[in-house]
């Protein structure tokens, strides 16, 4: 079993409609990151969270520590967010210090 | 202010040869971070510097090393290629000190590297 799972794995959405992404740890964590990726491969970190809630433009992204539970929400979706949305933790246990572990990726298609 | 920088962009070299990919960290940040991406699968933790010392590395083989030099900048060195060994190589740069830390980590563009 993967240390972080994603769903959905795939995700085609209208332009206009609220898009959630969820990601789900099995390990202790210091921090989560949601990351972007593009076609041409280049990652953009989009929030790192440790609590709470963050909101940057049409993005939110919450954590729930005691559930072991993140969702990244896209509010009026539009095609240039079309990409690959990872969710990646940085563990806190001594042989993982440093590293992050990702989840596999949703692939996030919105046709205009 | 530039973001971290990786160099070559696509690579292209024969099974068995050796593979140099070199990342420059974002200015003032001490901590590199490499991973490799290989199609179809997630990212894979490859190797942690941290002011020139290697601080962790992935589940990879031997073949896979690296360095930081004084400026911060790093090297990744594939030797001995194989075909699997194609993929997505990213660097991630954060401001670190000697603790843990949980800062925010900034990614290049990646190196495309195939193996013929």
């Amino acid at each position: 079993k993967n240390e972080v799972e994603q769903s959905p794995q795939n995700l085609t959405a209208q332009e206009g409609e609220f898009i959630t992404i969820n990601c789900s740890y099995s390990v202790g964590i210091s921090a989560l990151h949601w990351l972007q990726q593009h076609p041409g491969g280049g990652i953009v970190s989009l929030f790192m969270l440790s609590s709470g809630k963050k909101k940057h433009g049409r993005l939110i992204a919450t954590i729930n520590i005691q559930e072991k539970h993140s969702s990244l929400h896209i509010t009026a979706s539009h095609p240039r967010d079309s990409a690959v949305y990872i969710c990646a933790v940085r563990s806190n246990y001594g042989g993982s210090q440093g590293n992050l572990i990702f989840g596999k990726g949703t692939k996030l298609s919105v046709k205009p | 202010e530039a973001g971290v920088t990786q160099s070559p962009t696509h690579l292209i070299k024969t099974r068995g040869q050796q593979a140099t990919l070199r990342c420059s960290p974002i200015s003032g940040h001490t901590s590199v971070y490499w991973y490799q991406q290989a199609l179809g699968l997630g990212l894979q933790f490859l190797l942690w510097y941290d002011e020139g010392e290697e601080r962790n590395r992935g589940n990879f083989p031997p073949r896979f090393s690296g360095r930081q030099f004084p400026n911060y900048s790093s090297e990744l060195n594939v030797n001995a290629l194989e075909l699997e060994d194609s993929a997505l190589y990213l660097c991630a740069s954060s401001p670190t000190h000697r603790e843990f830390t949980n800062t925010e980590a900034f990614f290049g563009q990646g190196t495309r590297l195939t193996v013929v």
